[in-house]
């Protein structure tokens, strides 16, 4: 079945350093392929999306590059903020109104 | 600035008594999902909905949870009797094509 693994956390950066949370999936076909982070005590919310191999998803900062050929949607950040501590989630959905399948998630602390 | 809204948001019970949780989708979302949040298990899809019919319901335990969705602006969430491994934060989300929206969450103790 269709599953998606990301790196072990949690991750610890300092202020302004650079990010990289792995991501690989499995899955039949194409899916579209999402970032979510969530904030303490917070529901999720989407964070970026590709909906096609070679997409670059991104948004306030961060990118994430569909890759077919490694299964992968690693996400960036080229410069961290303390405001950017929080849970970021994976995920997958195999067709259009799918159920969206999450990774385990990697909380991330970013201290000054 | 249209989003779901749970309730409620924290609710503590006695084991054995029923719990109702209620999710207000989207206003155009056609498709509702359930999740359950814990530290061990992580995410947890329990049911999902499309155009109000529960298309997958696999991961709930059939013998004490219902999902139901009365009409296209409430989704509910029941266990009957809860049990202290129930205790998680129970999401509902809302989606359009392939994006889904979360609510908060409803923070369910069951002491």
């Amino acid at each position: 079945g269709n599953s998606v693994t990301q790196m072990e956390g949690p991750v610890t950066l300092s202020e302004e350093a650079f990010l990289t949370i792995n991501c690989t999936y499995t899955a039949t076909g194409y899916p579209s392929l999402f970032w979510y982070v969530q904030y303490p005590g917070e529901g999720l919310q989407l964070l970026l999306k590709a909906t096609k191999a070679d997409d670059k998803g991104s948004n306030k900062g961060f990118e994430a590059t569909y890759r077919k050929e490694t299964t992968s949607f690693h996400l960036e950040k080229g410069s961290v903020q303390v405001s950017d501590s929080a849970v970021y989630f994976c995920a997958l959905s195999q067709t259009s109104y799918d159920k969206v399948i999450f990774g385990p998630g990697t909380s991330l602390s970013v201290i000054p | 600035d249209a989003r779901v809204t749970q309730t409620p948001r924290h609710k503590v019970t006695e084991m054995g008594q029923e719990v109702t949780m209620r999710c207000q989708p989207i206003l155009g979302h056609n498709t509702v999902f359930w999740y359950r949040q814990t530290m061990m298990q992580g995410l947890e899809l329990l049911a999902y909905f499309r155009n109000r019919a529960p298309l997958d319901d696999s991961g709930m335990p059939k013998d004490r949870f219902s999902a139901e969705m009365p009409d296209a602006t409430l989704a509910t969430l029941k266990i009957q009797p809860s049990e202290p491994r129930d205790s998680a934060v129970y999401f509902c989300a809302s989606a359009v094509n392939t994006e889904a929206f979360f609510g908060q969450g409803t923070r369910l103790t069951v002491v």
